[in-house]
Parts: C-alpha cells; structure tokens; sequence
C-alpha cells in the first residue's frame, strides 16, 4: 500500500501571502491528484495529473512535482481558500486508493 | 450538468446493516466507475471501494471487504452500497464519487455526490 504523507498538518498564511503544501508518497507514483475539503461540503477535484487544474480553478492554484515529492501552491491566499486539503495518487496497482492524512490552511 | 444525488441520512444500531444510494445523471453512467470514499468526524476521507456501473466489477478496501457490498442498476443510472455488522467505528459521511477517466479503475474522483451521513449508535 501506497502511504502519503502530507506536511505540515497546518499551514497559517497571511491573505495574500503563498501557501505551500508538501505531499510524500512512500514510492514513486505515476500521477496525483489534489483535493479541497471544506466543513459541510463534499472534496472539491483541484488538480490532477500533479499539475493540471480541474475546470474552472483559479490560476492561482498550481501542482507540481514528480516521483515521490508533490507540492501543491496557492498563491495569493484568499479567505475561501480556508480548508482542508488532500493528496491522492492514482494510475496504482492494486487499484487500492488512498489519501494523504490533509493540511490544514488556516488565515493568519 | 453531470451530478450524483445520494440518498439521505441513516441511524442505525451497533450490528444492523445500511444500504445507501448514489443516482447519477448527466453523463453516460455506464463508462465512468463509481468510487465511495468516506469521512468520519474529525478524520480524514477513506477510501470504502469502486464498481464499474458498466460491468459491474468491483474492488473494496481490505478493511471492509468483508462487510460492503456494491451493485448498480443500469436502468436507473443507480449504484448502491451497502454496510453490515456495522460499528460505532463506521459513523461518517459516505461520498460517492465519479472516477474522472473513461473505464479506470485507480483515479482521480471529478464528480462528488453531497453525501449520506451515517450514526450507528446504540
């Protein structure tokens, strides 16, 4: 089983500032994707292919990253960008999917 | 639009069983697998399991396998899943979730139904 590890558990960033999210993953993986959660509402499809924004997300989220390190970087941090966010490889064998344990995005 | 309308809230006790709905509409159902993925509070999102609503394949987490069920019915565009022995442990919302490529078992998830939350409590 693949394990991800996302760092740090909580990120506060000042508006306007960047936010940087690492994710880990115990092996090399060929695709990720990132989500956000927000209390009451299901997770939002951020990126996928590590770096291909989802329709209609701003271009001030951006993923990258290959191998086992991935990052996702939003910039400009606004008060909605206040959520949970997870790591989730795919194009795995076993199809078994799993998810990075979440960074928390706090406005400072 | 493409959506996925789950069904509503359950309360169950310790060992009963559940059965939740997930109804897709705007897309060909039967090209797009189904993924479940669960929240229970204060926790992270778990991956529960996928059916392919074309051929009704399915795949589970090691962890459940042994209580979830999955099926579809393709005249209704409906995938079920269902739960048994349940435990105090399996309190949670329950998403159901379109895999974003066309007949792919490990995926990204596009399309997220608003969730069933499910109590077990005695």
């Amino acid at each position: 089983e693949i394990v991800m590890t996302q760092s740090p558990a909580t990120l506060s960033v000042s508006l306007g500032e960047t936010a940087t999210l690492s994710c880990r993953a115990s092996q090399s993986i060929s695709d990720l994707a990132w989500y956000q959660k927000k209390p009451g509402q299901p997770p939002r499809l951020l990126i996928y292919g590590a770096s291909t924004r989802a329709t209609g997300l701003p271009a001030r989220f951006s993923g990258g990253g290959s191998g086992t390190d991935f990052t996702l970087t939003i910039s400009s941090l606004q008060s909605e960008d206040s959520a949970i966010y997870y790591c989730q490889p795919y194009n795995t064998w076993p199809p078994a999917l799993t998810f990075g344990g979440g960074t928390k995005v706090e406005i400072k | 639009q493409e959506q996925l309308v789950q069904s509503g809230a359950e309360v169950r006790k310790p060992g009963d069983s559940v059965k939740m709905s997930c109804e897709a509409s705007g897309y060909t159902f039967t090209n797009y697998y189904i993924h479940w993925v669960r929240q229970a509070p204060g926790q992270g999102l778990e991956w529960v399991g996928t059916i392919n609503p074309g051929g009704g394949s399915k795949f589970f987490a090691p962890k459940l396998q042994v209580r979830v069920t999955m099926t579809r019915d393709t005249s209704t565009n409906t995938v079920h899943m269902g739960l048994n022995s349940l435990k105090s442990e399996d309190t949670a919302v329950y998403y159901c979730a379109r895999g974003g490529r066309n007949a792919q078992w490990s995926d990204y998830m596009d399309v997220w139904g608003k969730g069933t939350t499910l109590t077990v409590s005695s």
